[in-house]
C-alpha cells in the first residue's frame, strides 16, 4: 500500500500562472479531501468527494480554486492566476469511507510557491 | 459552527516524562468525533487516537490515552513514557456526526529533551 500519492512535491510559479495538484488516493477509499497548511491559518479545509461526486465544497476560495475528481484513483486541485497569498501547503486526504468516525490517511503535501 | 482550539503554542519535556496537550472545541451537534493527529518533522500526518462523543470511557492507544470531559468540551492528549520521537507537532480535531469535514485546531509543538 502505497498511502496517498500528491504530485509534484514541489512548484513553483509566477503570479497569474496556472497550478494543477494531483492526488491519488489510497486503492479502495471512496473519500477523498483536500486542505490547505499555512503557518498563519494551520489546516485549512478546502473540499471533499464521496465515490468521486463533489460533496463539500465549503472551504473553496470562491474564485480560481477549482477540485475534480474524474475518476476513483485521482483527484486534481486546480489554482487559476495564482497569487503570493496561495503559497501553502496543499494536502490531500483519503479515507475507506465516508464517515464520520472514519480515519483520514494524508499525503505528504504539495509545497507551492507563488513568486 | 465548529471550532478546534489549543492553546499551547509549544511545551518541552525531558524524555520519559508525561505530557499532557490540551484542546476545547465547539459544536452544536450532540454526536460528534475527536481526534489527534501527529506531524512529524517530515510533514507526514498521522493518525493517532479517536474519541467518540457518546463513549464516557476515554480511549487508550500504545502510550497515547485522552482526557474527555464531556461537559468542559475538551479534550487533552496524554502522553506517557515520552521519546525523543514523539518530538512532533499534535493537532486536535473533530467531526460532527453524519459531517464529513473534519476540522484542526493550530497545533502544539511537542519537543522532547534527552
Amino acid at each position: 500500500n502505497a498511502g496517498v500519492i500528491q504530485t509534484p512535491r514541489h512548484k513553483v510559479t509566477g503570479k497569474g500562472q496556472e497550478a494543477t495538484l494531483w492526488c491519488e488516493p489510497i486503492s479502495g477509499h471512496s473519500a477523498v479531501f483536500w486542505y490547505r497548511q499555512t503557518i498563519v491559518q494551520g489546516l485549512e479545509f478546502l473540499t471533499y468527494f464521496r465515490n468521486q461526486a463533489p460533496i463539500d465544497d465549503s472551504g473553496m476560495p470562491k474564485e480560481r480554486f477549482s477540485a475534480q475528481m474524474p475518476n476513483q484513483s485521482h483527484s486534481t486541485l486546480k489554482i487559476q492566476s495564482t497569487q503570493p497569498q496561495d503559497s501553502a501547503v496543499y494536502l490531500c486526504a483519503s479515507s475507506l469511507v465516508d464517515s464520520s468516525a472514519e480515519t483520514l490517511y494524508f499525503g505528504s503535501g504539495t509545497r507551492l510557491t507563488v513568486l | 459552527a465548529q471550532k478546534v482550539t489549543q492553546t499551547q503554542t509549544s511545551i518541552s519535556v525531558v524524555e520519559k516524562t508525561t505530557v499532557t496537550m490540551d484542546c476545547v472545541y465547539e459544536t452544536r451537534d450532540s454526536s460528534y468525533f475527536l481526534f489527534w493527529y501527529k506531524q512529524t518533522a517530515s510533514g507526514e500526518i498521522v493518525f493517532l487516537i479517536r474519541q467518540d462523543s457518546y463513549k464516557k470511557e476515554n480511549a487508550t492507544v500504545g502510550h497515547y490515552s485522552l482526557n474527555f470531559q464531556k461537559p468542559k468540551s475538551s479534550i487533552g492528549l496524554i502522553i506517557t513514557a515520552t521519546q525523543i520521537e514523539d518530538s512532533a507537532v499534535y493537532f486536535c480535531a473533530m467531526r460532527d456526526y453524519n459531517q464529513g469535514k473534519l476540522i484542526f485546531g493550530q497545533g502544539t509543538k511537542l519537543s522532547i529533551k534527552p
